[in-house]
């Protein structure tokens, strides 16, 4: 059984602040991988993805990832109150099919 | 552009009766995919199709579940004798190549209650 893990939260974090999520997967073959944002009743929607090891970066968002450590994460700076939300960590294992963790639930406090 | 869109947005249902499920995916997307969500959970992956034909249907639950592409566009999910388990928001992505590895763009979803 391939896993991905995430601490389900709720994670609170006040507003400006940085806001850090993670994700551990255990397929070492895993070759992408995607944090999507899902707001109360609606679907996910892509913030990042990342294919090497190392930080990739776009505006206040930033993914990070240890293929060594089987790690990626998610920071987003200067977290802002519409930044709440459901954040779910993604795995391709098989080339196409997404493998989701339960997501982490965010919360900017004003 | 117009995004993944499905319909309906909302269908209630009996226990044993059948539901169809469409989803249309972005122009010029070959790749099709079904999940089906859970509260509290996160998407899980229920079929994936090239162009016409279905390449992995491994995530389907049972055979009361079906899934057709014929012209390597509009995808239906097809549910036969509903059960209350099958309670769960259905999506459906597409991403632009046939082989995966590339972005998965979810479209809205359906809700599906069976009563």
């Amino acid at each position: 059984q391939k896993e991905v893990e995430q601490n389900s939260g709720p994670l609170s974090v006040p507003e400006g602040a940085i806001a850090s999520l993670n994700c551990t997967y255990s397929d070492r073959g895993s070759q992408s991988f995607f944090w999507y944002r899902q707001y109360s009743g609606k679907s996910p929607e892509l913030i990042m993805f990342i294919y090497s090891n190392g930080d990739k970066e776009d505006g206040r968002f930033t993914a990070q990832l240890n293929k060594a450590s089987q790690y990626v994460s998610l920071l987003i700076r200067d977290s802002q109150p519409s930044d709440s939300a459901t954040y779910l960590c993604a795995v391709d294992n098989s080339g196409y099919a997404l493998n989701f963790g339960k997501g982490t639930s965010l919360l900017v406090t004003p | 552009g117009a995004g993944v869109s499905q319909t309906p947005s909302n269908k209630v249902t009996e226990k044993g009766k059948y539901v169809e499920l469409r989803c249309d995916p972005i122009s010029g997307h070959t790749a099709l995919y079904w999940y089906r969500q859970s509260l509290g959970q996160g998407p899980e992956f229920l079929i994936y199709f090239q162009g016409t034909g279905a390449a992995d249907d491994s995530g389907l639950p049972n055979d009361r579940f079906f899934a057709v592409r014929p012209e390597g566009s509009v995808s239906t999910l097809k549910i036969q004798r509903t059960e209350r388990g099958d309670s769960a928001v259905y999506l459906c992505a597409s991403s632009p190549r046939d082989r995966g590895g590339d972005t998965q763009y979810f479209g809205p979803g359906t809700r599906l209650t069976v009563l």
